[in-house]
């Protein structure tokens, strides 16, 4: 029954190739995001979502693709891995009502790029 | 644009010692403001948030933090730390529901017996 899953949790691929992380919510949000974490433990926001609609975009290459078929997942695929995408992935959500913002964090996916 | 920054990359205490963790936001508009921790390949946890009512605010395993205006401080601190805090903490502010949050850097937290 966990709230935010995140599959896989560790992903090991070559440069050049396509991948996708896949991340699913049970907790009836409205709102799903990406965040990339870097080496230095930094946390930044790569997309958002509302209720399927792209709401955030920041400065990410086009090679990443966010997808959200339904409010409850939101995956992220990545074409063309480069050294650079080296990372943790984490997925969140949010239901967005008055104070009720809290976002609740997915445990996060390893990916490392060789 | 808002912006936090965590004074103290790295924080060591003794067990049993004041944890004070500093936070410091910038913010045009009234912000939330939220401490989270993340443990050792884990995700992060909310562990209190500021949402414009309380000024002080408890959040869990013993810790809370005070929301100052007039600072554009939002502190984190435990009365007595424990072995099991040691962990990276992390600040993060957003200006409404359902927006990005603003991550500070982290601070790690230490705790020696």
């Amino acid at each position: 029954d966990t709230a935010v899953s995140q599959t896989p949790k560790y992903l090991v691929t070559q440069m050049g190739n396509d991948k996708s992380i896949k991340c699913e919510q049970n907790l009836g949000h409205d709102t799903m995001y990406w965040y990339k974490q870097d080496s230095k433990k930094f946390l930044k926001i790569m997309f958002s979502y509302n209720n399927k609609e792209l709401i955030i975009n920041e400065t990410v290459p086009n090679r990443f693709s966010p997808k959200s078929p339904d409010k409850a997942h939101l995956n992220l695929h990545i074409n063309s891995l480069e050294l650079g995408d080296s990372a943790v992935y984490f997925c969140a959500s949010s239901q967005d009502v008055g104070d009720a913002d809290t976002q609740y964090f997915g445990p996060g996916t390893r990916l490392t790029v060789l | 644009a808002q912006s936090v920054t965590q004074l103290g990359s790295h924080v060591s205490v003794s067990e049993g010692a004041l944890v004070l963790l500093r936070c410091n936001y910038s913010s045009s508009v009234p912000p939330y403001l939220f401490w989270y921790v993340q443990y050792p390949n884990q995700g992060l946890q909310l562990l209190l948030k500021y949402t414009s009512a309380a000024t002080l605010v408890k959040g869990i395993n013993g810790f809370e933090a005070e929301f100052k205006k007039s600072e554009t401080s939002f502190h984190l601190t435990k009365p007595s730390a424990h072995m099991s805090d040691a962990a990276e903490y992390f600040c993060a502010v957003t200006h409404q529901a359902g927006t990005a949050l603003i991550f500070g850097k982290g601070t790690t937290l230490s705790v020696s017996s």
